[in-house]
């Protein structure tokens, strides 16, 4: 088990580009979110996946973002049109949907600059 | 508006005391509280949870309280040693919509 892995790790764009990034969650874990985390703040919640299915959204997730996990392992969040405003730590994390089970581990994030 | 709030954005301490870290939330849908350790340029580590069923729980040098009629829980690190220096974050959420809810962190310094 290697954890949570996210690539690539660091991501520098121009703006009105697109950028992708990817998740591989621990292979045994069928919930898969994204956070972002901007400076002096905590995480926040963007979306996340049961499976292949997207069970949530979160209002920061804008129709320039978008969120897949086709096949219920690895996901991507593409930026679309990027703005300065984007530039923040994407971080991903995966968890079981067991009963009592709610901790959740996270990779080690994708840092994104627009320029 | 903030659901919850760590006010103390830093705290120095010496090396062998305690450390403890505050955190205040607002929804009380909240029913699973978390803490997380983040070093710089990594993803935050999971550290301790506690549900609220329970008003404590201890894993080695770190312990959990939760007092629910106040909607607020502390993270009590004893003995404090130099490599407990990250950011801590309190998560807490509601088990039954899994996103969590975290707070803007305290910075821990732990001074040899």
């Amino acid at each position: 088990d290697t954890g949570v892995s996210q690539n690539p790790r660091h991501k520098i764009t121009k703006r009105g580009q697109n950028v992708t990034f990817r998740c591989d969650p621990i292979s045994e874990h069928n919930r898969l979110y994204w956070y972002r985390q901007t400076l002096g703040q905590g995480p926040e919640f963007l979306t996340y996946f049961q499976n292949e299915a997207q069970l949530e959204k979160s209002r920061l997730l804008s129709d320039r973002f978008s969120a897949e996990r086709p096949k219920g392992s690895f996901s991507t969040l593409e930026i679309q049109r990027t703005e300065q405003g984007d530039s923040a730590m994407y971080l991903c994390a995966s968890s079981s949907a067991g009963q009592g089970i709610y901790e959740q581990y996270f990779g080690p994030g994708t840092r994104l600059t627009v320029t | 508006d903030q659901q919850v709030k760590q006010n103390s954005p830093s705290l120095s301490v010496q090396e062998g005391r305690i450390s403890i870290l505050n955190c205040d939330y607002t929804n009380s849908m909240f029913d699973y509280f978390l803490w997380y350790k983040k070093y710089p340029a990594e993803g935050p580590t999971f550290l301790i949870s506690i549900s609220s069923i329970k008003d404590k729980n201890e894993d080695g040098r770190f312990t959990v309280f939760l007092n629910k009629s106040a909607k607020h829980l502390s993270l009590h690190i004893v003995p404090s040693q130099p490599g407990d220096s990250a950011v801590y974050f309190c998560a807490p959420m509601n088990s039954g919509n899994t996103p969590l809810v975290f707070g803007k962190g305290t910075r821990l310094s732990v001074i040899a």
